[in-house]
C-alpha cells in the first residue's frame, strides 16, 4: 500500500506570509500526486494536479512541486481564505486505491 | 459549472442501512468514473469507493468492503451508495466526487452527514 505522510500537521502563519507543505510517500509514485484544499463546511477544492499543475480558477499564489516520493505545496503570499486543512492524494496506483495524506492545517497566527 | 448534490443521509442505528445519492448536471456523467469520500469527525479526508463510467468496475476500501455498494444510473445522471450493517466508526460527511482521467478528484459535492448512533 501506499501511504503518504503530510507535514507539519499544522501550522500558524499570517495574512502575505509564503507557506511550504511537504507530503512524503513510502514508494515511488513519479507526479501523480494531487493537492486540495477543504475549507470547514465547504466541499473540497482541487488546487494542483500532477504533482504541478494549476487547476482551473485557482490563483497563482498555489504551486506544486516535486516527483518520486517527496511533494511540496506552496502559498506564496497567503491570504484570508487560504486557512484551511490541505490535504495530498495519490493517484498512481488507481483505480482501486486513491489515498490521502493526513492533511496540514493553516491556521492564523 | 460542474454540479453534484448530495442526499440521503441522516441518523441511522448501528446495523441499520441508508441509501446515499448524488444528482449530476453541467456535465456529461456518463463519461466519468466518479467516487464516495467521507470525512469522519476530526479525521481527514478517506477515499470510500468508485464505478466506472458504465458500472461495471467498482472498488472499495476496505473498511466497507461487503457493507457498501456503490452504483449509477446514467439515465439519470445519479450515483448511489448503498450502506449496510453500518457502524458507529462510518459516521462522517459523504461526498461525491468526479474523477478526472488521471484520477485526481476535479469536482466536489457540498456532502451529506451520516451519523450512526443509538
Amino acid at each position: 500500500d501506499i501511504r503518504l505522510t503530510q507535514s507539519p500537521s499544522s501550522l500558524s502563519a499570517s495574512i502575505g506570509d509564503r507557506v511550504t507543505l511537504t507530503c512524503r510517500t513510502n514508494q515511488s509514485i513519479a507526479t501523480y500526486l494531487n493537492w486540495y484544499q477543504h475549507r470547514p463546511g465547504k466541499a473540497p477544492k482541487l488546487l494542483i494536479y500532477t504533482a504541478s499543475s494549476l487547476h482551473t480558477g485557482v490563483p497563482s499564489r498555489f504551486s506544486g512541486s516535486g516527483s518520486g516520493t517527496d511533494f511540496t505545496l506552496t502559498i506564496s503570499g497567503l491570504q484570508p481564505e487560504d486557512f484551511a486543512t490541505y490535504y495530498c492524494q495519490q493517484s498512481f496506483i488507481t483505480p482501486q486505491t486513491l489515498t490521502f495524506g493526513g492533511g496540514t492545517k493553516v491556521e492564523v497566527k | 459549472e460542474v454540479d453534484l448534490v448530495e442526499s440521503g443521509g441522516g441518523l441511522v442505528q448501528p446495523g441499520g442501512s441508508l441509501r446515499l445519492s448524488c444528482a449530476a448536471s453541467r456535465f456529461t456523467f456518463k463519461n466519468y468514473w466518479m467516487n464516495w469520500v467521507r470525512q469522519a469527525p476530526g479525521k481527514g479526508l478517506e477515499w470510500v469507493a468508485n464505478i466506472n463510467q458504465a458500472g461495471g468496475e467498482k472498488y472499495y476500501v476496505d473498511s466497507v468492503k461487503g457493507r457498501f455498494t456503490i452504483s449509477r444510473d446514467n439515465a439519470k445522471n445519479s450515483l448511489y451508495l448503498q450502506m449496510s450493517s453500518l457502524r458507529a466508526e462510518d459516521t462522517a460527511i459523504y461526498y461525491c466526487a468526479r474523477a478526472s482521467m488521471m484520477d485526481y478528484f476535479d469536482y466536489w459535492g457540498q456532502g451529506t452527514l451520516v451519523t450512526v448512533s443509538s
